[in-house]
């Protein structure tokens, strides 16, 4: 079974500095997706960002970048110039692929990551 | 706005009762799932249908049921509710073959009390 990891319960930051939340996975799955949610105080599930494993180039939303790690099986989210508004749990998610490459299944997700922006 | 419509936002009742939480997908979308968020458990998935079957299984207890209807709204249903069940339940859909995440509902918040 897959399982994620979230080893960070809380983490804070000051504005307009950088973060990295840190995640690790364990799937014997060659072919998945990993994402990135963010969980305001409004509790929607909100999409960060989302890599497929088969791209080897980290991706990148603007201020949001990750840095996979494949065969260390890592996923970070690192968050630049941070905002008030950041502030949120973050949760790391995997979900498998199937053999033509698409996702199905269901969303599996780490404990979460509290994140503080200090003004 | 995800598209993905849940109700109610809230619900109060007591030990023993039995409630109903309602997901409505996006427009096309034939997967639902369901989870549930509490403080000690994280979010935990509870189980997945698509166009109308059942399609996997989480850990859902025994008490629990949902379903599926011809529309593609989807409905769980808590029975014998006990105080342990208060959490925020969660809806999400998705594509077939798509390439990417869930979209979530905002999420049904259950107190029993």
């Amino acid at each position: 079974a897959q399982t994620v990891t979230q080893s960070q319960p809380e983490m804070s930051v000051q504005e307009a500095e950088t973060v990295t939340l840190s995640c690790t996975y364990d799937t014997s799955e060659s072919d998945y997706y990993l994402f990135w949610y963010k969980q305001p105080p409004s509790r929607q599930m909100i999409l960060v960002i989302r890599q497929e494993a088969y791209k080897q180039q980290n991706a990148t939303e603007n201020r949001f970048s990750v840095n996979f790690q494949k065969a260390a099986k890592s996923f970070s989210l690192k968050i630049s110039d941070s905002q008030l508004g950041d502030a949120a749990m973050y949760f790391c998610a995997y979900r498998r692929a199937n053999a033509g490459g698409t996702s199905y299944g269901k969303l599996t997700f780490g404990q979460g990551t509290i994140l503080t922006v200090h003004p | 706005d995800s598209g993905v419509t849940q109700t109610p936002k809230h619900l109060i009742t007591a030990t023993g009762q039995r409630v109903t939480l309602r997901c409505s997908p996006r427009s096309g979308d034939l997967s639902v799932y369901w989870y549930q968020q509490s403080l000690d458990q994280g979010l935990q998935f509870l189980i997945q249908y698509y166009n109308g079957e059942e399609r996997a299984k989480g850990n859902i207890l025994e008490r629990f049921s949902a379903q599926q209807f011809p529309d593609l709204h989807s409905e769980l249903n808590l029975s014998s509710l006990e105080l342990g069940d208060s959490a925020l339940y969660f809806c999400a859909s998705s594509v077939k073959g798509d390439t990417g995440e869930l979209f979530f509902g905002e999420g049904s918040r259950l107190t029993v009390l």
